[in-house]
């Protein structure tokens, strides 16, 4: 009954390559967002989408495209991994009663 | 443009001693606070928000918007209250769909 999925848990890849975080809720909830947080674990937003379409973009380098196939589920595609991708990425949705987020596991990107 | 300030990066007390976390905020609107907590290679989960004024593991924590602060107390610190704490802020409408801006992050840390 987890929440917040996100797979996979970890990722360790080559620079130049393609990979895909899935991030799924079982929440009901119509706005889902994709955070980074970096090596020094400061944590910034990068996407947000709502039923599906996209709504927040802050500057995040166009090789990362997200992608809701429907609202329960929000992916992220990285193409050419560079090494300063290395992160942890935190999918999330956003409940309605409180305004507050529901986070995932993580997923831990290592670009080698 | 909304901010969230955490002024110590590391925090250290002794159990049983009182903590505060300090977090202000600058935004121009009306803000959502929350504390977020983040024990050792997990995920985020919401601390406290204060729209509901609650208490929650002892911790509390009063919006003061004379001085913009949102600081997170507890009177008597334990060792498993050691954790990453996060304050955030929301833009609850608008064009910014509930967006959480994070403070740098606070690491407590309680000896024993």
């Amino acid at each position: 009954d987890t929440a917040v999925s996100q797979t996979p848990k970890y990722l360790v890849t080559q620079m130049g390559n393609d990979k895909s975080i899935k991030c799924e809720q079982n929440l009901g909830h119509d706005t889902m967002y994709w955070y980074k947080q970096d090596s020094k674990k400061f944590l910034k937003i990068m996407f947000s989408y709502n039923n599906k379409e996209l709504i927040i973009n802050e500057t995040v380098p166009n090789r990362f495209s997200p992608k809701s196939p429907d609202k329960a589920h929000l992916n992220l595609h990285i193409n050419s991994l560079e090494l300063g991708d290395s992160a942890v990425y935190f999918c999330a949705s956003r409940g309605t009663k409180y305004n507050e987020q529901f986070f995932g596991p993580g997923t831990r990107l290592t670009v080698l | 443009a909304q901010r969230v300030t955490q002024p110590e990066k590391l925090l250290s007390v002794f159990k049983g001693a009182p903590v505060e976390l300090k977090c202000n905020y600058s935004y121009s609107g009306s803000p959502e606070l929350f504390w977020y907590v983040q024990y050792s290679r997990q995920r985020l989960q919401l601390l406290l928000r204060h729209i509901s004024r609650e208490s929650i593991k002892g911790f509390t924590a009063d919006l003061n918007k004379g001085e913009t602060s949102f600081h997170l107390k507890k009177p008597f610190a334990q060792e498993e209250d050691s954790a990453m704490y996060y304050c955030a802020l929301s833009n609850a409408g608008g064009t910014s769909y509930g967006k959480l801006t994070f403070g740098q992050g606070t690491i407590l840390t309680v000896h024993p």
